[in-house]
């Protein structure tokens, strides 16, 4: 099946560092997504991306789709304590009625103020 | 607009007996699709309901079965539990689970403890 290898696992900075962390995949994916989760609580989409080669950018939040659609990237800029969590990458690998997301194994960020 | 919601959020069960979790999706949100989440496996997919049919199905075995209601709402359940049965159990919602550009968006899941 699908894998989606996630790196790096963890990552420990201090506050207003950046940050990037990526996700590829064995085959193709027409959608990458990538969520946040806090403890105790489902993900939260933080941005999500349709075309191959796009950049979009969410506040301090940028993420690029690959242009081979293996891979995306998640940079987060200048970073601070509330970026704690585990952020997970997601891939959906075709529309019409096939909706089912491959999750990669997070990323844990811990920020130290 | 209201997010997705799942009761309870957290369960103890015991080994052997059955549970059935549920999820409210977001308003107008016809695509319910259920995952469960576990430190060593991570996020993996149980299956997609649409109009009360279910659409997709992860590899998970018998046990895991789910169903949805005309009204969307959607519930899960997991017969003879297992101890590897314990982890968050997660219900995402979207519009129609078909073009590209839908996107699913999580509750905060139901912790199940199988003792």
């Amino acid at each position: 099946g699908q894998q989606l290898n996630q790196s790096p696992q963890s990552m420990f900075i201090q506050e207003g560092e950046d940050v990037s962390m990526n996700c590829t995949s064995s085959s193709i994916f027409n959608t990458w997504l990538w969520y946040k989760q806090d403890p105790g609580e489902g993900p939260v989409l933080l941005i999500a991306l349709y075309k191959a080669g796009e950049l979009t950018s969410n506040g301090r939040l940028t993420a690029q789709f690959g242009i081979t659609r293996k891979d995306s990237f998640l940079n987060i800029s200048a970073s601070i304590p509330s970026d704690v969590g585990i952020y997970f990458c997601a891939g959906r690998s075709s529309g019409g009625s096939n909706y089912k997301l491959t999750f990669g194994k997070g990323t844990l960020l811990t920020v130290n103020p | 607009k209201a997010g997705v919601t799942q009761t309870p959020r957290y369960l103890i069960k015991t080994r052997g007996q059955q549970v059935t979790l549920s999820c409210s999706p977001i308003s107008g949100h016809r695509s319910v699709s259920w995952y469960q989440q576990t430190p060593g496996q991570g996020l993996q997919f149980l299956f997609e309901y649409f109009s009360e049919t279910q659409r997709n199905k992860g590899n998970f075995p018998g046990r895991f079965s789910g169903r949805q209601f005309s009204n969307s709402r959607s519930e899960m359940n997991v017969s003879t539990l297992e101890l590897g049965d314990s982890a968050l159990y997660l219900c995402a919602s979207s519009l129609a689970g078909g073009p590209i550009t839908d996107t699913q968006y999580f509750g905060p899941g139901t912790r199940l403890t199988v003792l």
